[in-house]
């Protein structure tokens, strides 16, 4: 079954450092998304993607964040300068219509 | 504001028994409802997905059904095995424009063999 694909599994930063999160959704899939999940709460809407473009961002998705699609393949999110706050799993998914949506495995990123 | 709520909490049953998780929302303009497992550190799996104009939708041992005028839908699941034990995760798609999910904060199940 097609699947989701996230590097790293876990990255360890240092506040104010810019990291970036890697996703390879899946091929034939056309909407593509950033959650995220801090630890104990809710999973957390930050950004849709489609045609090239954002779609729709919440009000986390602040100018310190950023999504790209770079080519065919990979979709990643970059956060610019990194806060203790931003620790969280962050997932990736992507979906096709009429189908629901399929996640990733996600990324534990670490804020120290 | 959508809001989704999850009861209970947490649940623990002994193997081989039938449970229901609850999930409910506020705004009943829906597009549909996915219902997720999510094991301790892992991602999201899908489970089963509900269009806002379906009752109910089967996959094996799990029935989900959305009541969409009252804002609820149930995820049944038949005959619990130690497997199952996981949080499970509802979430709704909003019928306006924009495809995100309000997610609920989860029920933790546990199956005790």
């Amino acid at each position: 079954e097609p699947e989701v694909t996230q590097t790293p599994s876990h990255q360890v930063t240092q506040m104010g450092q810019e990291v970036i999160l890697r996703c390879v959704p899946i091929s034939n899939h056309l909407y593509f998304y950033w959650y995220r999940q801090i630890l104990g709460q809710k999973v957390e809407f930050l950004v849709s993607f489609y045609n090239n473009e954002i779609s729709e961002k919440s009000e986390i998705f602040d100018d310190q964040f950023s999504v790209e699609r770079p080519d065919g393949s990979n979709f990643t999110l970059k956060i610019r300068s990194t806060k203790l706050e931003d620790s969280a799993m962050y997932f990736c998914a992507s979906r096709q219509p009429p189908y629901g949506y399929t996640f990733g495995s996600g990324t534990r990123l670490t804020v120290v | 504001k959508q809001e989704v709520t999850q009861i209970p909490a947490a649940l623990s049953v002994p193997e081989g028994e039938n449970l229901v998780l609850n999930c409910s929302f506020t705004d009943s303009a829906i597009y549909n409802l996915q219902w997720f497992r999510q094991d301790p550190g892992k991602g999201l799996t899908s489970l089963l997905l509900i269009q806002s104009s379906q009752r109910e939708q089967t996959s094996g041992r799990l029935n989900a059904s959305l009541d969409k005028s009252s804002g609820r839908s149930t995820l049944y699941i038949a005959a619990s095995q130690p497997g199952d034990s996981a949080t499970y995760l509802c979430a709704v798609r909003k019928e306006t424009s924009g495809s995100r999910l309000t997610f609920g904060e989860g029920t933790q199940l546990t199956v005790n063999p």
